[in-house]
């Protein structure tokens, strides 16, 4: 069990650039899901994919934002026209999902991709 | 909605001492509860869970319990370690398999 992979660890850009983070769940889960989190905050949801299709995205997810996750496997997520406002930690969770199984739903975490916008 | 509240931290203590950081959730139907620890630099971590009322969750000395009466999931520990110092997080998940509702974060500082 490798755990969940994010690439890179940090990011730094300046406003307007688009950027593209990667997540590469642990290897049998068939979830994977997106959060933000903010300085002195908890993670905030963005999105989450069974296996390649979406199935909920957040309000927060403004149209510069757009994950996809082609193969069921890994996932990316893409900033475009970056913002000031989009600078926090991105983080990656996966899961083993069961409708039967509450067990089933603990979602682990990668270390995150911390963007900062210039 | 579906919420978590969290106690405000930062939480300070000694080496020893018992620690309570306070959680209570607004939810509809039956929530799952976590508690999650950040270490400085490091991802989320599982610590502990309860899936049902009056499910104990515990693990490396912590422990909470689900109450369903008073819509709370206390973490608790009977006595801190310096290592234990770090930003804790509860959560809920309302839809299995669906997302997470976290808390703001307790950070908790323990002095030798």
């Amino acid at each position: 069990d490798t755990g969940v992979s994010q690439d890179p660890r940090h990011k730094i850009t300046k406003r307007g650039q688009n950027v593209t983070f990667r997540c590469d769940p642990i290897s049998e889960h068939n979830r994977l899901y997106w959060y933000r989190q903010t300085l002195g905050q908890g993670p905030e949801f963005l999105t989450y994919f069974q296996n390649e299709a979406q199935l909920e995205k957040s309000r927060l997810l403004s149209d510069r934002f757009s994950a996809e996750r082609p193969k069921g496997s890994f996932s990316t997520l893409e900033i475009q026209r970056t913002e000031q406002g989009d600078s926090a930690m991105y983080l990656c969770a996966s899961s083993l999902g069961s409708t039967s199984g509450r067990a089933k739903n603990i979602q682990y975490f990668g270390a995150g991709t911390r963007l900062s916008v210039l | 909605g579906n919420s978590v509240t969290q106690m405000e931290g930062p939480v300070t203590l000694s080496e020893e001492a018992f620690l309570t950081i306070n959680c209570t959730y607004t939810a509809t139907g039956y929530p799952s509860l976590f508690w999650y620890v950040q270490y400085p630099g490091e991802g989320l971590q599982l610590l502990l869970k309860a899936t049902k009322a009056d499910d104990k969750g515990s693990n490396k000395g912590f422990e909470a319990t689900y109450r369903k009466e008073t819509t709370s999931f206390h973490l608790e520990k009977g006595s801190v370690q310096v290592s234990d110092s770090a930003v804790y997080f509860c959560a809920l998940l309302v839809n299995q398999g669906g997302k997470l509702i976290f808390g703001q974060g307790t950070e908790l500082s323990v002095k030798p």
